[in-house]
């Protein structure tokens, strides 16, 4: 069975700090890879999608970036953090253009 | 590119009466539809794939038909129950609507 696993499960950071969100899928090979924002009470925000290695394609970038070193990881990251950046995101994964998505439990990010 | 228009929430309902759901789509391509639902302090959950045009999916009482003509899939259910509480989206492949968020009262 396919798993999906976020981290960290929650972070408090400050302004102008570093971050760094990670997710890995097990058991799907060559996935489909999505991150979301959603701000507290909002809607889902498609940030990045990525379907192979080393390929990411923003959507919309909130000055974050993301990458993919490895077919089971996908990588959320910044290094100057905004308190607009507070909110909960969220990696998913899909079998090609037009499965399903699989979501993972989600990072919860204060910015103070 | 794709978009998808969803009516926005929130959506206040007692035990037993009916939902409707509105969403529409644009896309070039084929469409790929999705109902998700999503609790508080979760990733959100597939509720159901809708099918070709003119067919129902459905799940636990909720149920769309995808109307090729209109470009919409409305999501609708009978008689709501306070567990249906949550937050509803439609999607276009990964393209997610604004969410409804749905209160049902005892």
């Amino acid at each position: 069975a396919q798993t999906i696993h976020q981290w960290p499960v929650a972070e408090i950071k400050a302004v102008g700090s570093p971050l760094s969100l990670g997710c890995t899928i097990k058991g799907k090979s060559s996935p489909n890879l999505y991150w979301y924002w959603q701000a507290t009470g909002g809607t889902l925000q498609q940030l990045f999608y990525s379907i192979t290695v080393g390929q990411v394609e923003s959507v919309v970038q909130l000055n974050l970036s993301a990458s993919r070193p490895k077919d089971d990881q996908f990588i959320l990251s910044t290094e100057k953090l905004l308190l607009s950046h507070s909110g909960f995101y969220l990696c998913a994964w899909s079998q090609g253009n037009t499965g399903q998505l699989y979501f993972g439990e989600g990072s919860k990010l204060t910015v103070l | 590119g794709d978009s998808v228009t969803q009516t926005e929430g929130p959506v206040t309902l007692s035990e037993g009466t009916s939902l409707t759901v509105n969403c529409s789509y644009e896309t070039k391509q084929y469409p790929t539809l999705f109902w998700y639902v999503q609790y508080p302090g979760e990733g959100p959950q597939l509720l159901f794939k809708v099918p070709k045009a003119n067919e129902k999916g459905s799940n636990r009482g909720f149920e769309a038909t995808y109307n090729k003509e209109a470009t919409s899939f409305h999501l609708q259910k009978a008689s709501v129950q306070e567990s249906d509480s949550a937050v509803y989206y439609c999607a276009l492949r990964a393209r997610f609507g604004a969410g409804t968020k749905l209160s049902v009262k005892p």
